[in-house]
């Protein structure tokens, strides 16, 4: 089993819409982890880090749930320019595979 | 600024051949990591090192090898044993529970 899975995707949504992406885990002793963004061809960059009691930053929320072994990424009133592929990551250096959205006039 | 640095961006290989991808980074960051990156896929582990003059192998280091000398620095060769090497290589480092910072990435191609 690969140590994160994410949902396959692709998620194509209208602007202003909310989605939700999962990250599955299969490490249960993992303490950290991590959402990055990643734009076509280039490098990925830090979105957010999530912590047990979740994190949020303006349109974004990162939630940790130990007990399903999961973590989540919501993001609210998508924009445009929130098209990219979002991946996570734990603290064991494997990243999931990523889950690309396309944010739609 | 502090950051780090790959080099060259785009980088052509000739069968056979053997090439090196410069990474340097100047965070002072104890962990750096290889990862390769192929078309509409996500990243795999090539080699990771935690410590100056210590490295592992990552899932997919066949082919590969690397070297730590010193904290700054994180070479990569990709050598003629790797069949299929053109991807996009990307560099990162490190501090626990900070998450990973990377470079810009080096695309390969082989010719």
């Amino acid at each position: 089993r690969k140590e994160v899975e994410q949902d396959p995707g692709p998620f194509n949504v209208p602007e202003g819409a909310t989605v939700a992406f999962n990250c599955t885990y299969s490490n249960s002793a993992s303490q950290s982890f991590f959402w990055y963004r990643q734009d076509c061809r280039k490098e990925p960059k830090l979105l957010m880090s999530v912590y047990s009691s979740g994190n949020e930053d303006g349109r974004f929320t990162a939630q940790l749930n130990r007990a399903s072994q999961y973590i989540s990424l919501l993001i609210r009133d998508s924009k445009l320019s929130d098209s990219a592929t979002y991946l996570c990551v734990g603290e064991h250096m494997r990243f999931g595979a990523g889950t690309r959205l396309t944010v739609k006039p | 600024d502090g950051g780090i640095t790959q080099s060259p961006k785009y980088l052509f290989r000739k069968e056979g051949q053997n090439v090196t991808l410069s990474c340097e980074q100047n965070l002072n960051h104890d962990a750096m990591y290889w990862y390769r990156q192929d078309p509409g896929q996500g990243l795999r582990l090539i080699y990771y090192s935690q410590i100056v003059n210590d490295f592992q192998k990552g899932d997919i280091a066949e082919g590969y090898s690397v070297s730590r000398e010193k904290k700054e620095s994180f070479p990569l060769t990709v050598t003629s044993a790797q069949k299929n090497p053109t991807a996009f290589y990307l560099c990162a480092s490190s501090m626990p529970n900070y998450g990973y910072t990377f470079g810009s990435g080096t695309r390969l191609t082989v010719v």
